[in-house]
């Protein structure tokens, strides 16, 4: 079956520009994870949904970062007014339910900022 | 908050050795513990989830344990193939929050 995507796979921005980052989970996973890592460091947490509510957005670094997920289903994640530090992988994770269950990743979205 | 350190940060070995890797977390309050795989320039794949109140799990030539009370996890692999050459994480589930270590980055020389 179709694993998590994340679109695009790639972004290139210029500081102080708007991007969105979309994932499209597992269908019928309830919760939704956006991760960010670094080179060579460990995914950092950002925020969980379960269903169309953010459950747990203590990781969004500031007020810069933002997501979305509507329809209980694709999420994306909005960052304004972009700075360098803000290079990284993105990454989005699925799971049927939170509690204890096995997350499933997307490839991630490359974002580097000039 | 939770931090988890994961030893070695590198490894190399030849080809069909057995090797450990070490996972070690501060807060014992977890809901579980998962052991992650990710290649060059991809996202990450699930090898083994134990639960708080299990031991271990394994999986084919992977076997990995959980010591709640100490804060310690080991992957253990068997017969090592070059094919296994790639970043191993570990993550700790405190309550819907994961918290990753930084990973061991496994080679394994044919």
């Amino acid at each position: 079956g179709a694993g998590v995507s994340q679109t695009p796979s790639n972004k290139v921005t210029e500081k102080g520009k708007y991007v969105e980052l979309r994932c499209d989970p597992i269908s019928g996973h309830t919760a939704l994870y956006w991760y960010r890592q670094s080179l060579g460091q460990g995914p950092e947490f950002l925020i969980y949904f379960q269903g169309t509510g953010a459950a747990d957005d203590s990781g969004l670094p500031n007020d810069r970062f933002f997501a979305v997920r509507p329809e209980g289903s694709v999420s994306t994640l909005k960052i304004q007014r972009t700075e360098r530090g803000d290079s990284a992988v993105y990454l989005c994770a699925s799971s049927f339910t939170p509690e204890a269950e096995t997350q499933y990743f997307g490839p991630g979205t490359r974002l580097l900022v000039l | 908050k939770q931090e988890v350190t994961q030893i070695p940060a590198a490894l190399s070995v030849p080809e069909g050795e057995n090797l450990v890797l070490n996972c070690s977390f501060t807060d014992s309050a977890i809901y579980n513990l998962q052991w992650f795989r990710q290649d060059p320039g991809k996202g990450l794949t699930s090898l083994l989830l134990i639960q708080s109140s299990q031991r271990e799990q394994t999986s084919g030539r992977l076997n990995a344990s959980l010591d709640k009370s100490s804060g310690r996890s080991t992957l253990y692999i068997a017969a090592s193939q070059p094919g296994d050459s790639a970043t191993y994480l570990c993550a700790v589930d405190n309550f819907n929050k994961f918290y990753f270590g930084s990973g061991t980055k496994l080679n394994v020389k044919p």
